[in-house]
């Protein structure tokens, strides 16, 4: 079974500069997770979707950042303009949403975003 | 939001057996605990979950006592490759759809 996949792996731009991520999530998966991990710190939520509607974006700066999730399947999170804080990994999720038990995420391995 | 507490870092050495024990005071009934490995440059992965008492698979198990206030995560003779940091979280049974919400997790260092 594929993963999450996502692109690009790397990307370095400078500040006030704007970024694209994207997202690829498991087949069949009705969630969607983006999250934000700074080095040394445990993943935050910034957004989740369920197909392509909105759950939770209450961390997510909405002033620079905006997501979304056409169709329902693939995700694209986007930074415009760009802070030196905003250096980080950015990690996708999916989850098969089940009744039965507690959400199991399937990351993929992010994208790694140097804002100089 | 159940909130988790976990030491920052443990040590240990190749062969030996590596408790992790969580800390979820504030655990609603509903919540399941959740547990998830992640190495460098690598999304995060799951590795055991568990609502009450034991839980084992092929690669760890998952204690939970009966008050469910806490949980320890039980790594058998471990190997280099378990050097990771372990996130536990809780999260609900049945809702909306909550997130999990990751903590700093315990940085587990193995050494030869």
């Amino acid at each position: 079974e594929a993963g999450v996949a996502q692109s690009p792996r790397y990307k370095i731009i400078e500040k006030r500069q704007s970024v694209a991520f994207w997202c690829n999530p498991i087949s069949g998966h009705a969630t969607l997770y983006w999250y934000q991990q700074i080095l040394g710190q445990g993943p935050k939520l910034l957004i989740q979707f369920q197909n392509n509607g909105v759950v939770d974006d209450s961390q997510l700066p909405k002033d620079r950042f905006s997501a979304e999730r056409l169709k329902g399947v693939d995700s694209t999170l986007k930074i415009q303009p760009a802070k030196l804080e905003d250096s980080a990994v950015y990690l996708c999720a999916s989850s098969l949403t089940t009744a039965m038990e507690s959400e199991k995420l399937f990351f993929g391995s992010g994208t790694q975003l140097s804002v100089l | 939001l159940a909130k988790t507490t976990q030491p920052i870092s443990m040590d240990s050495y190749e062969g030996q057996e590596v408790n992790i024990t969580c800390s979820h005071n504030n655990i609603a009934t509903n919540d399941y605990i959740t547990w998830y490995q992640q190495f460098p440059s690598q999304g995060p992965r799951f590795i055991i979950q568990g609502y009450k008492t034991k839980v084992t698979n092929e690669v760890a198990s998952l204690f939970i006592p009966a008050d469910r206030k806490s949980s320890t995560l039980s790594l058998p003779r471990v190997s280099l490759s378990d050097t990771a940091v372990y996130y536990c979280l809780v999260g609900d049974k049945n809702t909306g759809r909550r997130a999990l919400t990751f903590g700093s997790g315990t940085r587990l260092q193995v050494q030869p």
